[in-house]
């Protein structure tokens, strides 16, 4: 068991530039999840799928964030036309549902700074 | 709706201090509880879960007892050590109401001294 890894660590981009940013879940895990931290804050819920299903969206995820986990294994978020606002640690954890047991473990995230 | 209240921080403390922050939640139907711990530059680990009333979940000397009669979860520890200086999040999910996601606390940072 390797853990939630999220790639990359750190990014710096321009204000108007597309980022992708990468998770890799807990294998076996069914449930993928996707929050955002700003400084001094906890994490905010995204969005998060079951399998491959996205099952939930935040009124946060605006239109120009897209999430997918297209064999449900492991899963990107993209962010077009990145704003200074979407500055934030992007967190992804993963889960295996089983009746009300979910309990769900933390890659190390990835920071995204802009410009 | 659902939320989560912790105690604000920082909160400092000298070795081998006896450690309390207080967490108390609402939510419309029966929430599993957790406190996650945060060091600096890292992801969340999770420290400890509770799933019903009573339950007592413990990790690492680290203890929180789920009181439904008065919605907390506070987090204790009797002697506390300089590597325990991070910042600590509570947080509820409810499985048949929301899907699950985590409700999250705005977080209490924990500085230890020696």
């Amino acid at each position: 068991d390797t853990g939630v890894s999220q790639d990359p660590r750190h990014k710096i981009t321009k204000r108007g530039q597309n980022v992708t940013f990468r998770c890799d879940p807990i294998s076996e895990h069914n449930r993928l999840y996707w929050y955002r931290q700003t400084l001094g804050q906890g994490p905010e819920f995204l969005t998060y799928f079951q399998n491959e299903a996205q099952l939930e969206k935040s009124r946060l995820l605006s239109d120009r964030f897209s999430a997918e986990r297209p064999k449900g294994s492991f899963s990107t978020l993209e962010i077009q036309r990145t704003e200074q606002g979407d500055s934030a640690m992007y967190l992804c954890a993963s889960s295996f549902l089983a009746g009300v047991e979910d309990t769900q473990y933390f890659g190390p995230g990835t920071r995204l700074t802009v410009l | 709706g659902n939320s989560v209240t912790q105690m604000e921080g920082p909160v400092t403390l000298s070795e081998e201090a006896f450690l309390t922050i207080n967490c108390t939640y609402t939510a419309t139907g029966y929430p599993s509880l957790f406190w996650y711990v945060q060091y600096p530059g890292e992801g969340l680990q999770l420290l400890l879960k509770a799933t019903k009333a009573d339950d007592k979940g413990s990790n690492k000397g680290f203890e929180a007892t789920y009181r439904k009669e008065t919605t907390s979860f506070h987090l204790e520890k009797g002697s506390v050590q300089v590597s325990d200086s991070a910042v600590y999040f509570c947080a509820l999910t409810l499985i048949y109401n929301q899907g699950g996601k985590l409700i999250f606390g705005q977080g209490t940072e924990l500085s230890v001294k020696p």
